[in-house]
């Protein structure tokens, strides 16, 4: 099956400080990536499309001023989180598509302290 | 926006017994997608679903998406204790996975032995 991976697994950053996040598709390319958030107990609500060559779009009530996302490649995107807050930790997943699938990665859990 | 009502939201039953989750909408889903996510781990997909009507089985688990394409159920035949996790319903509206997913919230599931 196609593989999807993130880093860094895990994150700690202080309050102020910018925080880059990497998705790669490791055996197939993919022109748009998803970015997730999922809050503890909750389930995993959809941030922002990135799209290789162009601009990501972004979902109702998401910054993209904070959300920095570039689609550098077919197999890779990257999400920054700038001026990191508390109320930005949270468990960050991205998703890559292939067929009618989305393939998930395994997550990035950010704390801001 | 697309809502899809996952239910149960928290579900514990003992070993063996059987037990039917549900996905609902009223929204058309060109595609449905069963995950299973444990904790501080992205989604694995299990199935996916994009005839209305279909019915796929995998081991004890048989997946329905609704004649109309709105909905969708997950039963499980005689659970065990390795069945516990979060499964997560999620809906593409686009055909080839170009869009990112809708999710349901959720059933966390527990099964006793």
């Amino acid at each position: 099956g196609a593989v999807v991976s993130q880093h860094p697994s895990w994150v700690i950053c202080k309050s102020g400080t910018s925080v880059k996040i990497e998705c790669r598709s490791l055996d197939f390319q993919a022109t748009t990536m998803f970015w997730y958030r999922q809050f503890p107990k909750q389930s995993l609500m959809l941030m922002a499309t990135s799209n290789e060559g162009s601009k990501a779009t972004y979902e109702q009530g998401v910054e993209k001023d904070k959300f920095l996302i570039n689609h550098a490649s077919l197999t890779l995107s990257t999400l920054t989180v700038t001026s990191a807050h508390p109320e930005d930790s949270s468990f960050y997943i991205c998703s890559a598509p292939l067929a009618e699938t989305q393939y998930f990665g395994p997550g990035t859990r950010l704390l801001v302290l | 926006t697309q809502l899809l009502e996952q239910s149960p939201q928290f579900l514990s039953i003992q070993e063996g017994e059987n037990l039917t989750v549900y996905c609902n909408s009223s929204s058309v889903f060109s595609s449905l997608q069963w995950y299973r996510q444990e904790p501080g781990e992205g989604p694995v997909l299990l199935v996916t679903v994009v005839t209305g009507g279909e019915v796929k089985k995998l081991k004890r688990l048989t997946f329905q998406f609704g004649d109309a394409r709105k909905d969708s159920s997950l039963h499980i035949t005689a659970a065990q204790p390795g069945d516990t996790g979060l499964y997560l319903c999620a809906g593409g509206q686009a055909g080839g996975g170009a869009d990112g997913l809708t999710f349901g919230k959720g059933t966390h599931l527990i099964i006793q032995p």
